[in-house]
């Protein structure tokens, strides 16, 4: 049972505009999630989270979405970059400290120059 | 920031033998660790939780005897591959908690089993 979905498994966008990632949740329970990035043979690197009792975050050029009707999370990069061409994960978790993640399949961002 | 050290970066090792992984956090206390395997375009599956001085909690399908993990204190977990098989070969991450911290993982251990 996949509680974490990232249905788009590569994205490709141009240099200068938005990337837009997305990442559906079927566990109501969760209430807080993150974005991470990933390069090959590296662990995940933190990017930004969001609570459950927001509905956007925003740092920088990457903002998080976050739709709990819907059960679903967006992750927007603007203007992208081609250093942002990574794995992009979502992962999901109860606030409560020490509890596990769960994360998406991940999405393969390209950023063309 | 927090930092979580994970050796060594890469490992091969011959059928039969054991392999250990080591994770340590290096600048706060992790009251909880995990671990967890990536196999290739895969997403990151938690193999096991462990909390400090106590046994670990291992998902289903994992094989706690051939996964030994040992958490012996707040700054250190280690992971065993026993008896590896080239079936084991993967991308092996640790993640180390904290309430103050929230999730910092390592870089990863790149298994290769021949």
């Amino acid at each position: 049972d996949q509680q974490v979905k990232q249905n788009s498994p590569s994205l490709s966008v141009q240099e200068g505009r938005i990337s837009i990632l997305n990442c559906d949740y079927t566990n109501s329970m969760f209430d807080y999630f993150l974005w991470y990035k990933k390069y090959p043979a590296e662990g995940p690197t933190f990017l930004i989270s969001i609570s459950s009792i927001k509905d956007k975050n925003e740092d920088g050029r990457f903002t998080v979405f976050l739709n709990k009707s819907a059960k679903h999370l967006s992750l927007h990069i603007v203007p992208s970059q081609p250093g942002d061409s990574a794995v992009y994960f979502c992962a999901a978790t109860l606030e409560t400290s020490g509890s596990r993640l769960t994360f998406g399949e991940g999405t393969q961002l390209t950023v063309n120059p | 920031g927090a930092v979580v050290s994970q050796h060594p970066s890469w490992v091969i090792c011959k059928s039969g033998t054991s392999v250990k992984i080591e994770c340590r956090s290096l600048d706060f206390q992790a009251t909880t660790m995990f671990w967890y395997r990536q196999f290739p375009k895969q997403s990151l599956m938690l193999m096991a939780t462990s909390n400090e001085g106590s046994k670990a909690t291992y998902e289903q399908g994992v094989e706690k005897d051939k996964f030994l993990i040992n958490h012996a204190s707040l700054t250190l977990s280690t992971l065993t591959v026993t008896s590896a098989h080239p079936e084991d070969s993967s991308f092996y991450i640790c993640s180390a908690s904290s309430k103050a911290i929230g999730y910092t993982f390592g870089s990863g251990t790149r298994l290769t089993v021949v």
